[in-house]
This record gives C-alpha cells, sequence and structure tokens, in this order.
C-alpha cells in the first residue's frame, strides 16, 4: 500500500470549474507539499503545510493533521492549470514521500 | 526567484558506463536532494544531504549510487555502472534550514541508458 494516496488520478473539467485533488496519507508526517509538474516536466513548489490552510491567489491547500488529509483546491480553473499536481508528505527531516499524482486538464 | 541548475538537460550513455549528473543548489541553502521519474511512473525520493553528509537514502540508492558536495557549491549524483532500469529523468532541489522551508527544483536531468 503506498504511504500516500491521491485521488482523482486524472480530473478533466472546463474553464471556470471549482477544483479539488485530495491527498491521505497513513504514516506520521513533519509536513506536506503540493508540488505542481507541467508537460515539460519542470516541478514546482506551491505550498508547504503543517497545519490549517494557506492560499496563494486562485489555489487553497488545506490539511488536517488527525485526519491524515490534505486538500488542494483551484478556484476559477484556467487551461493554464493544466498539470500534474503531486503531493509529498516529509518524514522525519529529511525523507520525501511522494504520491503518484493528480493530472489535472482544463478545458476551454 | 533564485533557481537550481542542473546539468546536463540530458545525458546519453551506454549501459554499464558512469554518468556523472550535476546540480547547483541555491547558495543559502543547506538540505540537498536527489529524485528519480521513470517515465510514466511517480517521483521516487534517493537522497537527502546535510552537513556534507547523506542523512536519508532510499532503497533504490544502493552502492552503485554516490553523491558528494566536492567544491562546496556544486552537488554530484554519480552511477557506477549504468543499467538500463536507470533511464529516467534526475531531479536535484535544495532548500534552507528548518522543516517549513519550501523546496526549489532543478529542471532535471534525462538519463538514458542504451
Amino acid at each position: 500500500k503506498n504511504e500516500v494516496e491521491q485521488s482523482p488520478q486524472n480530473l478533466t473539467a472546463q474553464e471556470g470549474e471549482f477544483i479539488t485533488i485530495n491527498c491521505s496519507y497513513s504514516v506520521g508526517i513533519s509536513a506536506l507539499h503540493w508540488l505542481q509538474q507541467h508537460p515539460g516536466g519542470g516541478i514546482v513548489s506551491l505550498f508547504m503545510l503543517s497545519s490549517g490552510k494557506k492560499k496563494h491567489g486562485r489555489l487553497i491547500a488545506t490539511i488536517n493533521i488527525q485526519e491524515k488529509h490534505s486538500s488542494l483546491h483551484i478556484t476559477a480553473s484556467h487551461p493554464r492549470d493544466s498539470a500534474v499536481y503531486i503531493c509529498t508528505i516529509i518524514q522525519g527531516a529529511q525523507k520525501l514521500v511522494f504520491g503518484q499524482g493528480t493530472r489535472l486538464t482544463i478545458n476551454p | 526567484e533564485p533557481e537550481v541548475t542542473q546539468t546536463p538537460s540530458h545525458q546519453v550513455t551506454q549501459m554499464g558506463q558512469e554518468v556523472i549528473l550535476r546540480c547547483v543548489p541555491i547558495s543559502n541553502h543547506l538540505y540537498f536532494y536527489w529524485y528519480r521519474q521513470i517515465l510514466g511512473q511517480k517521483v521516487e525520493f534517493l537522497v537527502s544531504f546535510y552537513n556534507n553528509e547523506i542523512s536519508e537514502k532510499s532503497e533504490i540508492f544502493d552502492d552503485q549510487f554516490s553523491v558528494e558536495r566536492p567544491d562546496g557549491s556544486n552537488f554530484t549524483l554519480k552511477i557506477r555502472s549504468t543499467k538500463l532500469e536507470d533511464s529516467a529523468m534526475y531531479f536535484c532541489a535544495s532548500r534552507k534550514e528548518g522543516i517549513g522551508e519550501k523546496l526549489f527544483f532543478g529542471s532535471g536531468t534525462q538519463l538514458s541508458v542504451l
């Protein structure tokens, strides 16, 4: 069983829709990252969470430590949001465990 | 914004050859990481490095792999005798001191072992 599970694996939506990607994990963590990987392969860190909620532009990330669950939301989605979104947990200070990613496609 | 740079962007090698992948982390960062992503699969952790030594490594990071910080700025990943299954995109990342600090990723080196 993967320590990090994301859902859905694939998501297709129309421009303007509200998007939610979920991440559940099964081990104790010190923090959780949401990453974005574009079709060219480059990876960008969107958020680092250890509790609560963070917002950056149209992106919102939440985490519930007790339930071992995090969500990434995109409001007013746009085709340029099309990418693979990866949930990554941090065990201890140094080891990262990656989810399998959610492939998001936003159609105009 | 400061960047992590990786070279080369593409490397093609014959099976059994040694390769060295290079990374220049952001200058005030103290934690360094190597990851890889085999085509169509998820990203996998290889190794983390702090204070000039390995702090964590995965089961993938066997004796064929090594990391070095040879000159205080570069951070290298060496694969001694490449196998076909080492073909992947290799990413370097770095971050500042502190668990809450954001990770910064390089753009990756695509390694193809023939």
